[in-house]
This record gives structure tokens, sequence and C-alpha cells, in this order.
């Protein structure tokens, strides 16, 4: 099984703050990475797919870069709505798995 | 707009069974494949099941092969997972998810979400 490792598991920003995360395959994946944002009693939604695509009706502010085993999820001018936690997740090969999850708390 | 609504979940014992409902619409249910994500009570996102927009195939996480089957009913646009033989450790919100493959191919990566539905394994 791929295993995603993602970093940091948590991090504190200010509004107006650029984050970057940052999410290891176990072995390569190519560009099969997909990255999710959820915020707490909700169901994720979709960012960004095949590592730097963005979803129709996501900002710009979001943009993904990587492949093989090495991506990161960017977020430019944090505004309170992006305060959640985000997820990678691999769909190369089954069984497709996630990483753990990065929190992203107001400072 | 795609709508997915979960329904089924509750409490159930250690080694019973239940069985998940997932009603699809605005979209061509059976041009797509389906999944099955969960996520445990303040843990992370945890893959389940997908399953082919004709049935004819699924795939499964090693966690639950030989418990859990998935399956559709294209009739009714409606996505099943049967959970038989539960642990404690099941214990999960269990999502519906929309395969992004579109033209039935499957992508394998989930592009909309239901709002999930909660199941809880206790004695």
């Amino acid at each position: 099984d791929i295993q995603m490792t993602q970093s940091p598991s948590s991090l504190s920003a200010s509004v107006g703050d650029r984050v970057t995360i940052t999410c290891r395959a176990s072995q390569g994946i190519g560009n099969s990475l997909a990255w999710f944002q959820q915020k707490p009693g909700k169901a994720p939604e979709s960012l960004i797919y095949d590592a730097s695509s963005l979803e129709s009706g996501v900002p710009s502010k979001f943009s993904g870069s990587g492949s093989g085993t090495d991506f990161t999820l960017t977020i430019n001018s944090l505004r309170p709505e992006d305060f959640a936690t985000y997820y990678c997740q691999q769909y190369n090969s089954y069984p497709l798995t996630f990483g753990g999850g990065t929190k992203v708390e107001i400072k | 707009q795609v709508q997915l609504a979960e329904s089924g979940g509750g409490v159930v014992q250690p080694g019973r069974s239940l069985r998940l409902s997932c009603a699809a619409s605005g979209f061509t249910f059976d041009n797509h494949g389906m999944h099955w994500v969960r996520q445990a009570p303040g843990k992370g996102l945890d893959w389940v099941a997908i399953i082919w927009h004709d049935g004819r195939n699924e795939n499964y996480a090693d966690s639950v092969k030989g418990r859990f089957i998935i399956s559709r009913d294209n009739s009714k646009n409606t996505l099943y997972l049967q959970m038989n033989s539960l642990r404690v450790e099941d214990t999960a919100v269990y999502y519906c998810a929309r395969d992004s493959g579109r033209g039935r191919v499957i992508s394998a990566r989930p592009d909309s979400w239901g709002q999930g539905t909660l199941v809880t394994v206790s004695s």
C-alpha cells in the first residue's frame, strides 16, 4: 500500500498569510494526487486534482504542485473561511489512501 | 447539482450487520463509479470501497475486505454498503462520493460527497 504523509499535522496562521502544506508518497504516484478541504462537521470538498489542476469554482488562491513522491498545497491570502483541515489523496493505485490531514488554525 | 444523501446509520452491536444507502441525484448515476469513505470520530479520512459504473467491478480496503460489500441499483440511482461482522473500530461517519471519471471511466478520485451517516458499533 502507498502511505501518504502530510506535514505539518497542524499550523497556526493569520488572516492574509500564505501557507504551504506538504504531502509525501511512500512510492512514486506520478501526478495522481488530489487535495480536499474539510470544515468541522461538514463533508470534504475537492480543491485540486492531478496535483495541480484546480476544481471548477475553486478560487485561484489555492494552488498545487509536485509529481512523483513530493507534493505541496499553497494557500495565498488566508481568509477566515480557509481555516479548515486539508487532506491529500493518492489515486495511482489501490487501495486508495489519504494523508493524515493538516489542520490550519487561526493564530 | 450533484446531490448525495446517505442513510441507514445507527448504533449496532459488534458482530452484527448494517446496510447503508446513498441516494443520488443531479447527475447521470450509471455514468460514474462510486466510493464509500469513512471518518472515525476526530480522525482522518479512510477510503473503504469503490464500485464501477455498471456494478461489475469493485475494490476494497484491506480492513473491510471479506466483511463489507459495495453494490448499486442503477434503476434506483442508489448506492449501498452492506456491512457484516461489524467491529468497534468500524465506528465512523460513512460518506458516499461520486467518482470524477467521465463517460464510464474510473478515475479513482472522489469529486462530490454526501453529508455522511454515523455508524456506531458498541455493546
